[in-house]
């Protein structure tokens, strides 16, 4: 069965460093979102995209995230200045169709530690 | 605001139907219903979706109340594997999954 793949599967950085998380999303998936939990809370979403663009963001996703689509398989969310409350798993999914009559593909996630 | 009400916990035994009830009462013509579940240390996992009708698929069905203000999912044979959170939610454009908190369910051996 097809797969979101995201690496690293976790990350420890420095309080104030840019990260990368990368996404590999299905390979005939369109629309791409970014979700994220903190330890023992709940699943909050992020950003999604669709066509090169970001469709809808939270109010989480300010102006230090960014999302990138570089190369039509790889689906990035950089952070560019890591706060200690970033530390969080992030989840990367994706879909065939656009919502909301169709279901995600969620990746395992990244569990980003900021020391 | 996750706008879906659910039980914060469930138990079942071992090859046993499963019914996870969830509450929607402001739920509006156009909202998806979307049932995904994460299991321990995972992403969250699609599992069933529907609007008005009933839906059937390898994982569960969905029954969904005529007035669509509630839902049912329900695992016909609950195994060990199930033990996940299920959440409930309304699918809205954009994509944008409003999760809640979901319902623990426990399977025993």
């Amino acid at each position: 069965e097809p797969e979101v793949t995201q690496t690293p599967s976790h990350q420890v950085t420095q309080m104030g460093q840019e990260v990368i998380l990368r996404c590999v999303p299905i390979s005939n998936h369109l629309y791409f979102y970014w979700y994220r939990q903190i330890l023992g809370q709940k699943v909050e979403f992020l950003v999604s995209f669709y066509n090169n663009e970001i469709s809808e963001k939270s109010e989480i996703f300010d102006d230090q995230f960014s999302v990138e689509r570089p190369d039509g398989s790889n689906f990035t969310l950089k952070i560019r200045s890591t706060k200690l409350e970033d530390s969080a798993m992030y989840f990367c999914a994706s879909s065939e169709q656009g919502p909301p009559n169709y279901g995600y593909t969620f990746g395992s996630g990244t569990r980003l530690t900021v020391v | 605001d996750a706008k879906t009400t659910q039980p914060n916990s469930m138990e079942s035994n071992e090859e046993e139907p499963v019914h996870l009830p969830c509450n929607h009462s402001t739920i509006s013509g156009t909202d998806y219903i979307h049932w995904y579940r994460q299991l321990p240390s995972q992403g969250p996992e699609y599992v069933i979706h529907g609007l008005t009708s009933n839906v059937n698929n390898r994982m569960a069905s969905l029954a969904i109340a005529e007035d669509r203000k509630s839902s049912t999912l329900i695992l016909h044979r609950a195994t060990l594997r199930d033990a996940a959170v299920y959440y409930c939610i309304r699918g809205t454009s954009y994509g944008k999954l409003t999760f809640g908190q979901g319902t623990i369910l426990t399977v025993h051996p």
